[in-house]
């Protein structure tokens, strides 16, 4: 089992640019979730997917954001344009259940935008 | 709504010290309780679960027990390491259509040798 997989691990960009940060869920698990940490506000929950279908998305901050899972095992966070106030680690997970049991978290990718 | 407090930190404790983290939660219905741990740099990871009162969850050393009666669980470990220097993070789902964790805003650990 290799986990939930995000890429990249790393991101800096500059104000302005589009960012896309992936994820790949463990296979058979059917909900999916992006959360984001920050130091001030901790983990929020940004939007989740059950049956690759959007659940809930009123975590979202912007318009800006954006998410899509074309697919049972791809999931894409896009933000455009970026701003500084983005920066953060961002975090996917996913569950077999409805989360009764608990989630299985990816490494996150930290984004920082200059 | 759901909520889940836990102590602030940050906790500094010597090696083989005593562990005590608190966490109390406001839920609907019967939620599944949640310890996670993440360490620098890391993902969090599940570190122990209970999903009825009075389930004792346990793992690596640490160990919670739901109590419905005072709506807590609180993470104990009887002689903490150096390698548990992490944040640690209470959660809870309260069940039925409920895909959401709602989540503490954890606990920062020092372990000192």
């Amino acid at each position: 089992d290799a986990g939930v997989i995000q890429s990249p691990r790393h991101e800096v960009t500059e104000m302005g640019q589009e960012v896309t940060l992936r994820c790949k869920p463990i296979s058979g698990h059917n909900s999916l979730f992006w959360y984001r940490q920050t130091m001030m506000r901790g983990l929020e929950l940004l939007i989740y997917f059950n049956n690759n279908v959007p659940i809930d998305d009123s975590g979202m901050p912007e318009d800006r954001f954006s998410a899509k899972m074309p697919n049972a095992s791809f999931s894409t966070l896009k933000i455009q344009p970026s701003e500084p106030r983005d920066s953060a680690v961002y975090f996917c997970a996913s569950s077999r259940t409805r989360g009764q049991h608990g989630y299985t978290f990816g490494s996150g990718t930290r984004l920082t935008v200059v | 709504g759901d909520s889940v407090t836990q102590m602030e930190g940050p906790v500094t404790l010597s090696e083989e010290a005593f562990l005590t983290i608190n966490c109390t939660y406001t839920a609907t219905g019967y939620p599944s309780l949640f310890w996670y741990v993440q360490y620098p740099g890391e993902g969090l990871q599940l570190l122990l679960k209970a999903t009825k009162a009075d389930d004792k969850g346990s793992n690596k050393g640490f160990e919670a027990t739901y109590r419905k009666e005072t709506t807590s669980f609180h993470l104990e470990k009887g002689s903490v390491q150096v390698s548990d220097s992490a944040v640690y993070f209470c959660a809870l789902n309260s069940g039925g259509s409920n895909y959401k964790l709602t989540f503490g805003k954890g606990t920062l650990l020092t372990v000192n040798p």
